[in-house]
């Protein structure tokens, strides 16, 4: 079936790094996103990958495997304000169509100081 | 910039209620998306619309009604709203597929 995980939570200090993982299985692949959503407000999209391989995007980097059905985004010199959940979303492939976007359960991630 | 606006914010209803969820865009997108986030649980599919008055179904569009009536709108209707049902409801809207605009979210509650 197809299916998106990621932890539920993830604790890191100020200042370091913390890395969000995301593992899929889906019916083809077409795309992974990542979002940060705040405590009650909407999901804001942060990284889009489709090839194989690191993407830095400064404060935030994503990977990719597509063998492996893998990726994780990577936040560096973290801020108390980085603390929110990072959803994982992935887009299937059905025949010529768009494809159906997967959302994962989101992982919590808490900055300590 | 563009912004999605959902309406109302907060949803109180009774059990078998009849419920609406509006939801507006200004960025001219083509698709538009209602989700359903549990808490523990991944967004899930409930409708998508990919022009203006076209309906297509998701993953959980059983108990759910919608209706595209232009460009810029699209609406939900929870068709008989179950006891003690909470949830938050987000629109979004993309032009392509690589990026979703999301509203801010419609809480609902059930008594």
């Amino acid at each position: 079936g197809q299916g998106v995980e990621q932890p539920a939570k993830l604790m890191s200090v100020e200042g370091t790094f913390a890395r969000v993982n995301c593992t899929y299985s889906t019916s083809g692949f077409n795309g992974l996103s990542w979002y940060q959503q705040r405590e009650g407000q909407a999901p804001v999209f942060l990284s889009y990958v489709v090839l194989d391989g690191l993407k830095d995007s400064g404060h935030f980097s994503t990977f990719l495997s597509r063998s492996n059905g893998y990726s994780y985004l990577l936040l560096t010199e973290l801020q108390i304000k980085d603390s929110a959940s990072y959803l994982c979303a992935v887009r299937d492939r059905r025949g010529s169509a768009l494809g159906r976007l997967h959302f994962g359960a989101g992982t919590q991630l808490i900055v300590i100081p | 910039g563009g912004i999605i606006t959902q309406t109302p914010k907060f949803l109180i209803g009774q059990e078998g209620q009849k419920l609406t969820l509006k939801c507006q865009q200004n960025f001219n997108h083509d698709t538009m998306y209602w989700y359903r986030q549990d808490s523990g649980k991944g967004l899930r599919l409930i409708y998508y619309s990919i022009t203006e008055n076209d309906l297509q179904k998701g993953d959980l569009s059983e108990g759910y009604d919608a209706s595209r009536e232009k460009k810029s709108s699209f609406s939900l209707t929870v068709t008989s709203a179950q006891k003690n049902e909470m949830a938050v409801f987000l629109c979004a809207s993309s032009r392509g597929s690589e990026r979703l605009f999301f509203g801010h979210g419609t809480k609902l509650s059930v008594l």
